[in-house]
């Protein structure tokens, strides 16, 4: 069964403007991850958060981590046509190195 | 570097017909391997996943198996493919270690007719 949720299932915005995409999930956790995927492609591993940390960067990347609700949100500031993809959150929270992965967020970035 | 290889890219294949696909990693050496899958549109569901070789673990009760005969190489096989079978299959590979970051082949499209 799937662990995460993503929230919105679709989003489209300018390019320039942020994007915010949430993941909510039901179980504690080890660390949860966001992918990305471009169509018809594999997924690339964009960032990962440990359940002590609640935010951290990289580049235009900000992922902030909620234990307490089970949620964590991937912002991507100053969005670029290239940014178009499906964005997934995954989950880890057992010992075998196995992650759990959510329903994804499609984002289009429209020049 | 570490890559990972996956084919064929593309496959249609009739129902009841077998199916292999193949998963090889290059550049590390004992990795956790994964097959996952992902229909149209949707999340990816585990499939099996590898510790070792010879060790396999099975997600979801199906009419697929999955064999590590080698450290680097994982197939996923089927004796008889049903229309179900269809979808986009991805291979995974992680370190062997408390690192979680999972690294993906480029997937394999199966169309089942």
């Amino acid at each position: 069964s799937q662990q995460g949720e993503e929230d919105p299932q679709a989003l489209s915005i300018q390019e320039g403007e942020n994007a915010t995409m949430n993941c909510s999930y039901k179980t504690s956790i080890n660390n949860l991850q966001w992918y990305r995927q471009n169509s018809g492609r594999g997924l690339v591993h964009l960032i990962l958060i440990r359940s002590n940390e609640r935010e951290k960067h990289s580049g235009r990347l900000r992922v902030t981590l909620d234990t307490s609700k089970k949620s964590s949100s991937l912002l991507i500031t100053a969005s670029r046509a290239a940014d178009t993809a499906s964005y997934f959150c995954a989950t880890n929270s057992g010992g075998y190195q196995k992650v759990t992965f959510g329903t994804g967020t499609k984002l289009q970035v429209i020049p | 570097s570490q890559t990972i290889h996956q084919w064929p890219a593309t496959l249609v294949q009739p129902v009841g017909s077998p199916l292999s696909l193949e998963c090889t990693v290059e550049g590390t050496s004992n990795p956790n391997l994964y097959w996952y899958r992902q229909a149209a549109g949707r999340g990816l569901q585990l499939l099996f996943y590898s510790v070792g070789i010879g060790q396999i673990s099975s997600e979801v009760p199906q009419n697929l198996s999955a064999s590590r005969p080698q450290d680097r190489q994982f197939i996923l096989s089927s004796k008889k493919l049903l229309l179900s079978d269809s979808g986009f299959y991805l291979c995974a590979w992680s370190v062997s270690s408390k690192t979680d970051t999972q690294y993906f082949g480029p997937g394999t499209r199966l169309t089942v007719l």
